[in-house]
């Protein structure tokens, strides 16, 4: 099984600083790769697929890049809607979710 | 608008039974997967697996094969997720999501449902 380590696990920031979230992945899966917010109490929401294309609606303060083992997720001025936990998601083989990152406010 | 909602809380025994349920609207049912996900409390989503409408194809995640049911009934557009036995590990939100998918790889888990929450305990 294809395992997904997300770091860090989490993060404290301000209102405005740029925030970068990895995600390597235990084998090659191409771009096949999305990112997910979560709020409490609620659903996860798709952010980006494919490693790098934004989601219809979402700001493009959000972008994602990498292939192959190495992603990442950059918040480049965060708000203070943004404060949730993100996750992600391979879809190379199966589905399988990183641990998590909460995006605390400092 | 494209939406699935699911089923409302539930409250269980240890040993009984339960099936959730996941109703879609505002597009062709039948033409894209539905996937199941549990959400323990405190840790991060893990897929179950998902089923295809149109012919009734089911995949499981080897963690959940043989633990919990899916089905689907096409006339009503509502995806299943169901127990035989509930034991308290069983404690957990459910999600519904459908697979959506470009060029043929690219994939990805959008809308999703509301969530049903299951707890078990005696």
């Amino acid at each position: 099984a294809i395992q997904m380590t997300q770091s860090p696990s989490s993060l404290s920031a301000y209102v405005g600083d740029r925030v970068t979230i990895t995600c390597r992945a235990s084998q090659a899966i191409r771009n096949d790769l999305g990112w997910y917010q979560q709020k409490p109490g609620k659903a996860p929401k798709l952010l980006i697929y494919g490693a790098s294309t934004l989601q219809s609606g979402v700001p493009s303060r959000f972008s994602g890049s990498g292939s192959g083992t190495y992603f990442t997720l950059t918040i480049s001025s965060l708000q203070p809607e943004d404060f949730a936990t993100y996750y992600c998601l391979q879809d190379y083989n199966l589905w399988t979710f990183g641990q998590g990152t909460k995006v605390e406010i400092k | 608008e494209v939406q699935l909602v699911q089923s409302g809380a539930e409250v269980k025994k240890p040993g009984e039974s339960l099936k959730i349920s996941c109703k879609g609207s505002g597009y062709i049912f039948s033409n894209y997967w539905i996937h199941w996900l549990r959400q323990m409390p405190g840790r991060g989503p893990e897929w179950m697996g998902g089923v295809y409408p149109a012919d009734s194809d089911i995949r499981y995640s080897p963690s959940f094969q043989g633990q919990v049911t899916i089905s689907v009934d096409k006339s009503t557009d509502t995806a299943y997720l169901q127990w035989r036995s509930l034991e308290a590990s069983d404690t957990a939100m459910y999600y519904c999501a459908r697979r959506d998918v470009v060029s043929g790889i690219i994939e990805w888990l959008d809308p999703w449902g509301q969530g049903t929450l299951v707890t078990v305990s005696s």
